[in-house]
């Protein structure tokens, strides 16, 4: 059971270049998010989804697109590089059923993008 | 609006004092409450959880937090630190934002340690 997976963990991007970090989780969680790291922030949501087929904006989804057309992938896409999005991105998961909620957040190891 | 405030950016303790570590929440239903460990360079961890019950709750490594719904609170407590203890502590809420579930992160702590 790997939990959620995350790749790359490092990339250094250029100015107006695009890349997608993958997030893979293994556990049928219907539930799954991205958040970006900044110091002395905490973590900030950009994008999530309550399944395959439905995403939503969080607090900062400017710059940021998903997708999820699979339970199990939630990639997020950098369209064109800023350096304000250098940050440390983590994907989570979880399992939402009906009533109290069923489990706790799986975070991935998260990704560390540089934008030069 | 829903928020969590962490009061102290940073806090140093001596190896085998004792750690308070705060955090103050804004939620207007039942609060999920969470604690998370990051260590420099690695991914979040999870300390312990509060969902319903028994307000003082158990986590791994020796911590422990208390839910004080009066004070909008959920402290964090270790009886005596280790110099592993050392890493950022972030206090979350899981709340229902819009119609979704969602976990609302605070700045964060982080724990120096001195020998």
């Amino acid at each position: 059971n790997a939990g959620v997976t995350q790749t790359p963990k490092f990339r250094i991007l250029k100015i107006g270049q695009s890349m997608t970090l993958q997030c893979t989780q293994d556990m049928n969680h219907n539930y799954m998010y991205w958040y970006r790291q900044d110091p002395g922030m905490g973590l900030k949501l950009i994008y999530y989804s309550v399944g395959a087929g439905i995403t939503d904006k969080g607090e900062v989804p400017n710059g940021y697109n998903v997708s999820r057309s699979t339970t199990e992938d939630f990639p997020l896409r950098l369209e064109l590089a800023a350096p304000s999005q250098t940050s440390v991105y983590f994907c989570a998961s979880r399992v939402i059923g009906t009533g109290a909620p069923s489990s706790g957040y799986t975070f991935g190891s998260g990704t560390r993008l540089t934008v030069v | 609006a829903q928020s969590v405030t962490q009061p102290d950016i940073h806090i140093t303790v001596s190896e085998g004092a004792s750690l308070e570590l705060r955090c103050n929440y804004s939620y207007g239903a039942t609060p999920y409450l969470f604690w998370y460990v990051q260590s420099p360079g690695q991914g979040l961890q999870l300390l312990l959880k509060y969902f319903s019950g028994d307000t003082l709750v158990q986590g791994i490594k020796g911590f422990e937090a208390e839910f004080k719904r009066s004070q909008s609170s959920f402290n964090l407590r270790k009886p005596s630190v280790h110099w592993s203890d050392a890493a950022e502590y972030f206090c979350a809420v899981g709340a229902k934002i819009q119609g979704a579930q969602k976990l609302v992160f605070g700045q964060g702590t982080r724990l120096t340690i001195n020998p």
